[in-house]
C-alpha cells in the first residue's frame, strides 16, 4: 500500500522568510512518481512538479526548490523569500509505476503574512 | 489551451435529489479521474477511466454514485439520491497516455446537499 505523510498541518511565516514543507512517502514499488500540487484559496489544484524515483537530482524553479532523498523517503519543498501569494494548501502526492492512482497527503496550509 | 472544464461550479440541492456533475477533459488526454475533497477525508479518488472505459471504481462510496464517459470529451458523475454527507468539492482531472504524466485538475464543483 502507498502512503504519503505531511506532518505539518499549518505553517505561518512572515513574508520573505524561507519555508520548507515536508513530505514523507511509503511504497514498496521501485518505480514511482512524486508530485507537488498547490491549492490556493480559489480552490483549484495547480501542478507544481513531478519527480520519478530514478532521478534524485534536486530541482530549482525560481523561488521554489525540491529535495528528493530516497534514503529517507522524503520529497521536501522549499519556498525561498516567501510572498503573500504563496499562501495556499500544498499537497504532496505519490503514484506507483504500475498504476495511475494518485495518493495524496493531507496537505500543509501555508500562511504568509506581511 | 483550455484546461479541464467542470460544470456547474457550485451546486446546492436538497437531500434526495439527483445531482449530475459534468467534466470535459483536456483534448487528447486518455485518462480521466474523479476525486472528492472533504475536510475529514482529504482528496479521495472515486473512479478513473482510460479511453472512456472505467478502470477502477473502488473509490466510489456506494451505489448512489455512478460515473459515465460516453465519449473522449465528456464525463458525468451522478449522485442519486443525494445525502448531506455527499457535500464536498468534486474534482475532475485528466492526463495523457503515459502513466508518469501529471494529472491536470479542473476548478472543481462545490456541492452542498441540505
Amino acid at each position: 500500500a502507498q502512503k504519503v505523510t505531511q506532518a505539518q498541518t499549518e505553517i505561518s511565516v512572515v513574508e520573505k522568510e524561507d519555508v520548507t514543507l515536508d513530505c514523507v512517502y511509503e511504497t514498496r514499488d521501485t518505480t514511482y512518481y512524486l508530485f507537488w500540487y498547490k491549492q490556493p484559496p480559489s480552490g483549484e489544484l495547480v501542478f507544481l512538479i513531478r519527480r520519478n524515483s530514478f532521478d534524485e537530482q534536486n530541482e530549482i524553479s525560481g523561488r521554489y526548490s525540491w529535495n528528493f532523498q530516497k534514503s529517507t523517503s522524503s520529497f521536501n519543498f522549499t519556498i525561498t523569500a516567501s510572498q503573500v501569494v504563496d499562501s495556499a494548501v500544498y499537497f504532496c502526492a505519490l503514484r506507483t509505476g504500475g498504476g495511475n492512482k494518485l495518493t495524496f497527503g493531507t496537505g500543509t496550509q501555508l500562511k504568509v503574512e506581511l | 489551451d483550455a484546461g479541464v472544464i467542470q460544470s456547474p461550479r457550485h451546486e446546492v440541492t436538497e437531500m434526495g435529489q439527483e445531482v449530475t456533475l459534468r467534466c470535459k477533459p483536456i483534448s487528447g488526454h486518455d485518462y480521466l479521474f474523479w476525486y472528492r475533497q472533504t475536510m475529514m477525508r482529504g482528496l479521495e479518488l472515486l473512479i478513473y477511466f482510460n479511453n472512456n472505459v472505467p478502470i477502477d471504481d473502488s473509490g466510489m462510496p456506494e451505489d448512489r454514485f455512478s460515473a459515465k464517459m460516453p465519449n473522449a470529451s465528456f464525463s458525468t458523475l451522478k449522485i442519486q439520491p443525494s445525502e448531506p454527507r455527499d457535500s464536498a468539492v468534486y474534482f475532475c482531472a485528466s492526463s495523457p497516455r503515459t502513466s508518469f504524466y501529471e494529472q491536470y485538475f479542473g476548478p472543481g464543483t462545490r456541492l452542498t446537499v441540505t
